[in-house]
């Protein structure tokens, strides 16, 4: 399985941009790259993902490198409710999705 | 939106007890896993299930621990004889492919073993 490498926490300022980066240099070409976050005291819940075209939906956009060995999850405008823990997560048709220990984000207001 | 629910959000148990912890997965979803995640640790996978049969466990998925679609809209996770060590709490996730297809998760059910 692809290991990915996250910041432990990263911080930003309410309304601003965030760019949270993850690594995953030994992922597979069949790999797609999915991002989740965990909100406080909640289930994990799908952001976005992609396989190799940066990608755009109503909650983030993914940037994906052209080698594919890391990618970057932006939030255009960050909100309160923004603050989670954000897993990066290679996914393939194995069905072992690992989480890791992700980026905690803090919004400051 | 169509939603993956768990019931109980809350059980208690004593060490030793059978407890099933229920889930219904989005109705046209396929694949099934069970997660957990002690207080305070990263969410751990379980298990994964497809075509009524399981596709792949982990280590933590051991004798103590069966899960079943006993129809066709519930899919459960037993646990045999509760351990203390069995807190935590239980999400339960559906797709409807892989890889390609995200993971839909409930809100989970806390178990705590007393």
């Amino acid at each position: 399985d692809a290991k990915t490498t996250q910041p432990n926490s990263m911080e930003s300022n309410e309304e601003e941009p965030v760019h949270l980066p993850c690594n995953h240099s030994t992922i597979s070409g069949t790999d797609y790259i999915h991002w989740y976050r965990q909100l406080p005291s909640q289930g994990p819940e799908y952001v976005i993902h992609g396989l190799t075209s940066n990608v755009n939906n109503r909650m983030a956009s993914l940037a994906i490198a052209e080698d594919r060995k890391s990618s970057t999850l932006i939030l255009h405008r960050a909100t309160l409710r923004d603050a989670a823990v954000y897993y990066c997560i290679p996914m393939n048709t194995g069905n072992q999705f690992y989480f890791g220990t992700g980026t905690s984000l803090t919004v400051i207001p | 939106e169509p939603e993956v629910t768990q019931t109980p959000s809350h059980q208690v148990t004593q060490m030793g007890q059978e407890v099933i912890l229920r889930c219904v997965p989005i109705s046209n979803h396929l694949y099934f896993y069970w997660y957990r995640q002690i207080l305070g640790q990263k969410v751990e996978f379980l298990v994964s299930f497809y075509n009524n049969e399981i596709s792949e466990k982990s280590e933590i998925f051991d004798d103590q621990f069966s899960v079943e679609r006993p129809d066709g809209s519930n899919f459960t996770l037993k646990i045999r004889s509760t351990k203390l060590e069995d807190s935590a709490m239980y999400f339960c996730a559906s797709s409807l492919g892989r890889g390609s297809s995200p993971l839909h998760f409930g809100n989970g059910t806390r178990l705590t073993v007393t």
